[in-house]
């Protein structure tokens, strides 16, 4: 199977630091996005990683091992409008089949 | 431009009507998606096109059929759907299949009544 799991929810305060994690099976692995998605709207890009560590863009980074099996996406700084569902989402093999995982949605508080 | 559109928005059909949903982007990519979303799930996928030509099909039923008439313009015929087919139905577009971001459209809601 190609399992991606992540936790369903998460809330956070406002101004804080989130770190969402996802794990998947790494059998035939071929790169992991993160992507976000506000109630009622498209997917939209977050990041991108293919080789082992950090990728930082902005308030948003992504980190990747791929020995473990493991991503997790980090916000810092959070704001109202970061409360959405992220979505994990792994490429296998060729062809261009996305899996994804069955999203976290992100409560932030003021 | 880098934007997947789509149409209609909305579309309300009964189950023995017959429909399109139409996808279009200007980008140059040469992989166009089809996904289907059920509320407060994740997009699954139905098919692919790679350089006009269908790649994947995950074992979608008969009665949604897709079409690539050209590497800007994506496809999806509807007939004989079931109420459980209704969805949120996504196209997306990247590069080339393979390890590129997929650039999503805003989607069309499908009610089938």
């Amino acid at each position: 199977g190609q399992n991606i799991d992540q936790p369903t929810e998460m809330t956070a305060t406002e101004g804080a630091i989130v770190q969402i994690n996802c794990t998947y099976q790494t059998s035939g692995f071929n790169g992991l996005f993160w992507y976000q998605q506000h109630a009622g709207e498209a997917p939209t890009f977050l990041s991108y990683n293919v080789l082992d560590g950090l990728e930082e863009k902005g308030r948003f980074s992504s980190f990747l091992s791929r020995s473990k099996g493991y991503s997790y996406l980090l916000l810092k700084e959070l704001q109202m409008k970061d409360s959405a569902s992220y979505l994990c989402a792994v490429i296998y093999n060729q062809g261009g089949k996305l899996i994804f995982g069955q999203g976290t949605e992100l409560s932030v508080k003021p | 431009d880098t934007e997947v559109t789509q149409t209609p928005k909305h579309l309300v059909m009964g189950m023995t009507n017959k429909k399109s949903l139409k996808c279009e982007q200007h980008m140059g990519h040469r992989a166009m998606y089809w996904y289907k979303q059920k509320a407060k799930k994740p997009p699954e996928l139905m098919f692919v096109y790679s350089y006009e030509k269908l790649s994947i099909n995950e074992s979608v039923p008969s009665r949604f059929s897709p079409e690539c008439p050209n590497s800007s313009l994506l496809n999806l015929h509807l007939h004989a759907l079931q109420p459980e087919d209704s969805a949120l139905y996504l196209c997306a577009s990247s590069q080339v299949p393979d390890s590129y971001e997929q650039y999503f459209g805003p989607g069309t809601r499908l009610t089938v009544t």
